[in-house]
């Protein structure tokens, strides 16, 4: 386990569904990211919060809605999703939004539109 | 703007060889520079990193990585290559003047190690 953990591992959801996907890290990190991973392409920063507050949105769809309650917890809610959405989802946090300490992965998720 | 490139997608070595994984940046200030590994089915894993000082950093796993700053470069490089060393490796910088900015991975490299 690296710190950050990541529910579920694995997630199957059609396309009218809505799911949510949860991070929790108690490493004490003030920083949160989620990532999206799918193959053959670079890894794609969706959205990054500090101090629980959303500092980035890189023009993801809203069909991601992300939520921040705490600076120990992320989650990422999904809903009408298309089957190109189907990645692997990963969470990491960093001690702050400078990030000079590194990034913390977790284990992510890997999603499957059907 | 800043980049990275892993000019590689594969890199094939022997098992007990030394083994090196490219990596070319582009950012207008002073670098962070970072190497990630991804092992299957999990998330990428902290391996070492360049902040600042020596040029040559060493970290987990044996692996060091040299920053060139003439040449733009943060090879990683390991002495001997062990078969359990295969996985995705990623390149990973930022901009240390540059605020608001998030660090950029590279499209990564799977290496092989074959026995």
């Amino acid at each position: 386990e690296t710190g950050v953990t990541q529910t579920p591992r694995h997630l199957v959801m059609g396309m009218t569904n809505k799911k949510s996907l949860k991070c929790e890290q108690h490493l004490g990190h003030n920083a949160m990211y989620w990532y999206k991973q799918s193959a053959k392409k670079p890894l794609e920063l969706m959205f990054v919060y500090s101090l629980e507050e959303r500092v980035e949105n890189n023009s993801v769809p809203s069909r991601f809605s992300p939520e921040c309650p705490n600076s120990s917890h992320l989650f990422l809610h999904l809903h009408t999703l298309q089957p190109e959405d189907s990645a692997l989802y990963l969470c990491a946090s960093s001690q702050d939004w400078e990030g000079a300490y590194g990034y913390t992965f977790g284990s992510g998720t890997r999603l499957t539109v059907v | 703007a800043q980049s990275v490139a892993q000019p590689e997608d594969q890199v094939n070595v022997a098992e007990g060889n030394p083994l090196t994984v490219k990596c070319t940046y582009s950012v207008s200030g002073n670098p962070y520079l970072f190497w990630y590994v991804q092992y299957p089915n999990r998330g990428l894993q902290f391996l070492l990193k360049y902040i600042t000082g020596d040029n040559l950093v060493k970290g987990s796993y044996g692996f060091e990585a040299e920053f060139n700053k003439s040449q733009t470069s943060f090879h990683l490089k390991k002495p001997s290559a062990l078969v359990s060393d295969s996985a995705l490796y990623f390149c990973a910088v930022r901009d240390k003047s540059g605020y608001g900015q998030n660090f950029v991975f590279g499209p990564g490299t799977r290496l092989s190690v074959l026995p």
